[in-house]
């Protein structure tokens, strides 16, 4: 089945304690990204990679690093997180192009819910 | 970013046709319209998109007006399934800004389904 898998669901997590969500994509698709969602404002982007080793930031990037080592996996990385990291993050992915561009047909994982106190 | 206007919810009775609405006045002559919806505790899922014609797919349809500043999404039988929030986003395949993908979330409509 194609999917989009994230782990993990539920953290919860105090200040500073590095931690990492993976996502992982058995779609072989080379657009991978991570959003977040938070109440009246939506989903922001965090960071996107165009394919293995070409990340660029996105609107919110601040807090986060990424790595694209291998195709399927685009882990998030909160060095040292702090309270307003608290949200629901989403990866997607896309294999799907017009020529050069990709068709915006986005498929979500599931979602991880973190707490930061 | 051209901005879409949604209504904030909608009701419809199950196993009815339901027409979602968006406005896009300054829509422009390149950007394409996606429609996602979130279902609770969910991450968006992809439902269509389109330019000037309208589309079908085993989901839903997009009727596009022919100035193209307004489109809707028709559910032709709507189930209690279909209780998401719905977004119509408005893409440049050639954005360059901010993400690649160049999808923007707004509000969307919360659409409830009635049994």
């Amino acid at each position: 089945e194609a999917q989009v898998t994230q782990n993990p669901r539920y953290l919860i997590t105090v200040t500073g304690k590095k931690l990492t969500v993976t996502c992982s994509q058995n779609m072989n698709h080379e657009y991978m990204s991570w959003y977040r969602q938070d109440p009246g404002l939506g989903l922001r982007q965090i960071y996107y990679s165009m394919n293995v080793e070409v990340t660029d930031k996105g609107d919110v990037p601040e807090g986060y690093k990424v790595s694209r080592k291998e195709k399927r996996n685009f882990p998030l990385i909160l060095e040292s997180p702090s309270p307003n990291q608290t949200s629901l993050y989403f990866c997607a992915s896309s294999g799907k192009r017009q020529g050069a561009t990709f068709t915006g047909e986005l498929f979500f994982g599931e979602g991880s819910r973190l707490t930061v106190l | 970013d051209a901005k879409t206007t949604q209504p904030n919810s909608m009701e419809s009775n199950e196993e009815e046709p339901v027409h979602l609405p968006c406005n896009h006045s300054t829509i422009s002559g390149t950007d394409y319209i996606h429609w996602y919806r979130q279902l609770p505790s969910q991450g968006p899922e992809y439902v269509i998109h389109g330019l000037t014609s309208n589309v079908n797919n085993r989901m839903a349809s997009l009727a596009i007006a022919e100035d193209r500043k307004s489109s809707t999404l028709i559910l032709h039988r709507a189930t209690l399934r279909d209780a998401a929030v719905y977004y119509c986003i408005l893409r440049d395949p050639l954005y360059s800004g901010g993400g690649a993908d160049g999808l923007t979330f707004g509000k969307g409509t919360h659409l409830i389904i009635q049994p």
